[in-house]
């Protein structure tokens, strides 16, 4: 089983969709989730840490289920700029160690 | 503020020639980093410095040298690569490097091999 495990898309969403993300992880020890995005040719860009409780950022939501080791990206109100890539990434087994996803790719249409 | 930078941009280099990737953050991070990425892939973790010492090297080549001269610099040096290092190297910094840590990316070096 892969440490983290998303669908890579491609997300094909017009403008004003809520789309929806989901993440698998195997590694129960794992302390921290985080959502980054990537444009194409560019780094990876922090979008928001996730927390048991679930957090959410503007038009962003994210929730993490540690029974289920489940994580989710919840995007509302879509804009052009959301395209991008969204990497699932969890902190592996050493402290320093973060495990990425492959990304899922999201494009928004007008 | 939280900027790291990465020089140069881009970089092409013969099989045969030596340079350097350097990055730099003035964040009081202690922690950082260096991945490789290739196209369509997540990056993969190269080496780890913590307090300026190396921590972590995930069997890299030794084609593949780091360095940290201190807290806020971190360099790789390149040596007889092949076409197949051909890729976006990003450095990364963190503030101690523990599990919970966010790590935050440079722009990263496009690197070419020919």
């Amino acid at each position: 089983r892969k440490e983290v495990e998303q669908d890579p898309g491609p997300f094909n969403v017009p403008e004003g969709a809520t789309v929806a993300f989901n993440c698998t992880y195997s590694n129960s020890a794992s302390q921290s989730f985080f959502w980054y995005r990537q444009d194409c040719r560019k780094e990876p860009k922090l979008l928001m840490s996730v927390y048991s409780s679930g957090n959410e950022d503007g038009r962003f939501t994210a929730q993490l289920n540690r029974a289920s080791q489940y994580i989710s990206l919840l995007i509302r109100d879509s804009k052009l700029s959301d395209s991008a890539t969204y990497l699932c990434v969890v902190n592996g087994a050493g402290s320093y160690q973060l495990t990425f996803g492959k990304g899922t790719k999201l494009s928004v249409i007008p | 503020d939280t900027e790291v930078t990465q020089t140069p941009k881009h970089l092409v280099m013969g099989m045969t020639n030596k340079k350097s990737l350097k990055c730099e953050q003035h964040m009081g991070h202690r922690a950082m980093y260096w991945y490789k990425q290739k196209a369509k892939k997540p990056p993969e973790l190269m080496f780890v410095y913590s307090y300026e010492k190396l921590s972590i090297n995930e069997s890299v080549p030794s084609r593949f040298s780091p360095e940290c001269p201190n807290s806020s610099l971190l360099n790789l040096h390149l040596h007889a690569l092949q076409p197949e290092d051909s890729a976006l190297y990003l450095c990364a910094s963190s503030q101690a490097g523990g599990g919970t840590d966010t790590q935050y990316f440079g722009p990263g070096t496009r690197l070419t091999v020919l």
